[in-house]
C-alpha cells in the first residue's frame, strides 16, 4: 500500500533550527512537495523535489533520498509566524499527491 | 478573483439532505482536485477532474460526485449527507493533472452533518 509517515507534533524555540522528517512509500514516484498550512487555513506550497540532494529557498530547505524513501524540511532562524503544519506528500505513478498527517510545530519564545 | 474560491465558508446540514459545495478557479488550470481533511489524517482525494468534461474517482469517492461542465468550475455534490462526512473540504487546482504540477488551494468549507 502506499503510506506517508511524519511526526504529529515537535516542539522548537525562536530562532532555533528545526527538521521535520517524512517517510514514504509509493506506487512508482514523481516527487515530494512540503506544504505549509495554518490553523484554519488553506495549504500553501513550499517546495518541490523529485532529484536526491537538498533545496535551498531562502530559511527553508528540502531534501530527498530516493532510495532510502525519505525526506525532510529543514526551518532555520525560527519566527513565530512558522507556528503551523507541515504537510509531506509524495505524488505517485498516476501524478496523484499521497498526504501524511502533518506535523505540527509549536514554537516558543 | 484571484486564485480559488469556494463556497459557502462553512455549513451545518441536517443528515439525509443535499448538498453541493461550490470551486470556482481563474488560473485556467487544466486540473481540478476535492479533498476532505480530517484530525489526524492526511488529506484525502475524492475526486479529481484532468481536463474540462472529464472527472475521476480518488481514494474516497463513495456518497460523493462532481462534474466539470467548463474550465473554473468543479462542484462536490453530496446527494444524502451522513453524518461521517462531517470534515473540512478543500478544493485545489493545477496547470496539469498528468505531470508533477504544483496544486494550489482554496480556502476551504467547513462541513458539519448533523
Amino acid at each position: 500500500g502506499q503510506n506517508i509517515d511524519q511526526p504529529t507534533e515537535m516542539t522548537a524555540t525562536e530562532g532555533a533550527i528545526v527538521q521535520i522528517n517524512c517517510t514514504y512509500q509509493t506506487s512508482g514516484f514523481n516527487g515530494l512537495f512540503w506544504y505549509q498550512q495554518h490553523a484554519g487555513e488553506a495549504p500553501t506550497f513550499l517546495s518541490y523535489n523529485v532529484l536526491d540532494g537538498l533545496e535551498e529557498k531562502g530559511r527553508f530547505s528540502s531534501f530527498l533520498s530516493r532510495s532510502k524513501g525519505y525526506s525532510y524540511l529543514l526551518l532555520k532562524e525560527l519566527q513565530m509566524k512558522d507556528s503551523a503544519s507541515y504537510l509531506c506528500a509524495a505524488m505517485d505513478s498516476n501524478y496523484q499527491l499521497i498526504w501524511g498527517a502533518g506535523t505540527k510545530l509549536i514554537i516558543k519564545p | 478573483i484571484a486564485g480559488i474560491t469556494q463556497a459557502p465558508t462553512s455549513q451545518i446540514l441536517a443528515a439525509g439532505r443535499r448538498m453541493t459545495l461550490r470551486c470556482t478557479q481563474d488560473m485556467r488550470h487544466n486540473a481540478m482536485y476535492w479533498y476532505r481533511q480530517d484530525l489526524g489524517l492526511g488529506l484525502r482525494l475524492i475526486h479529481y477532474s484532468n481536463t474540462a468534461g472529464t472527472t475521476g474517482k480518488g481514494e474516497v469517492p463513495d456518497g460523493y460526485s462532481v462534474s466539470r461542465a467548463n474550465t473554473d468550475d468543479f462542484p462536490l455534490t453530496l446527494a444524502s449527507a451522513v453524518p461521517s462526512q462531517t470534515s473540512v473540504y478543500f478544493c485545489a487546482s493545477s496547470d496539469s493533472g498528468g505531470r508533477a504540477d504544483t496544486q494550489y488551494f482554496g480556502p476551504g468549507t467547513r462541513l458539519t452533518v448533523l
